[in-house]
């Protein structure tokens, strides 16, 4: 099985851009969950989907929001882009409930705000 | 105080040392995970536990459920075992995690 891939993997937008990240899961598994990596605030929860629907959501400003669509497929956008949301972006994919599911990690988005 | 700590912060070893990592959190469970992440980036789920112990290999995963406790030990250290391990814990079903320890293993 092929495992969770991101698109891109490196990212250079500027202060005040919008940004739209992918995320395949592994086939078969319905929910993709997002996180953020920082040095300072270490790994977040974003938001996690199910079957199309957002089923939990973390403590970021609504410039955060997502999708996924009916193959499971997801994307993340980031809107009004800050320097503070330079971070590694990763999804993970799961086969139900991602916090108590074995979650299958994507290598990750590198985005830099300049 | 963080729902999920973990200690030591960094950790170094020689290759053949019994490495032990702890985690403690503060929130009720159903579930813990320990997540391995090398340089790079690139994160691979180690275990998911609610009770008792696991074993995969050289790495042995406990948790006392009662004392909020978990441990993840690795056998035999080896060079290639060096990266961050986190600890997590699912809280309203949003994982919390630990800062990670830092492992460095020396030939």
């Amino acid at each position: 099985k092929a495992g969770v891939t991101q698109t891109p993997r490196y990212l250079i937008k500027t202060r005040g851009q919008q940004v739209t990240l992918s995320c395949s899961p592994i086939s078969g598994h319905r929910s993709v969950s997002w996180y953020q990596q920082t040095p300072g605030q270490g790994l977040q929860f974003l938001f996690e989907y199910f079957s199309e629907t957002q089923r939990n959501k973390g403590n970021f400003p609504g410039r955060f929001s997502g999708r996924q669509f009916s193959n499971s497929r997801s994307e993340m956008n980031v809107s009004t882009l800050e320097l503070g949301d330079s971070a590694l972006y990763l999804c993970a994919s799961s086969s139900n409930r991602g916090s108590t599911d074995t979650q299958y990690f994507g290598p990750g988005t590198r985005l830099t705000v300049l | 105080k963080n729902e999920v700590e973990q200690s030591p912060q960094n950790l170094t070893a020689q290759e053949g040392e019994f490495i032990t990592i702890n985690c403690s959190y503060s929130v009720g469970i159903s579930a813990l995970h320990w997540l391995q992440q090398h340089p790079g980036g690139g994160i691979v789920s180690l275990f998911m536990l609610s009770s008792g112990k696991k074993k995969h290999g050289r790495l042995i995963a406990t948790i006392n459920i009662q004392e909020k406790h978990s441990s993840l030990h690795i056998t035999a250290s080896h060079p290639r075992d060096s990266a961050v391990y986190i600890c997590a814990v699912p809280n309203t079903d949003k994982l919390i995690f630990g800062t990670g320890t830092r492992l460095q293993v020396f030939p």
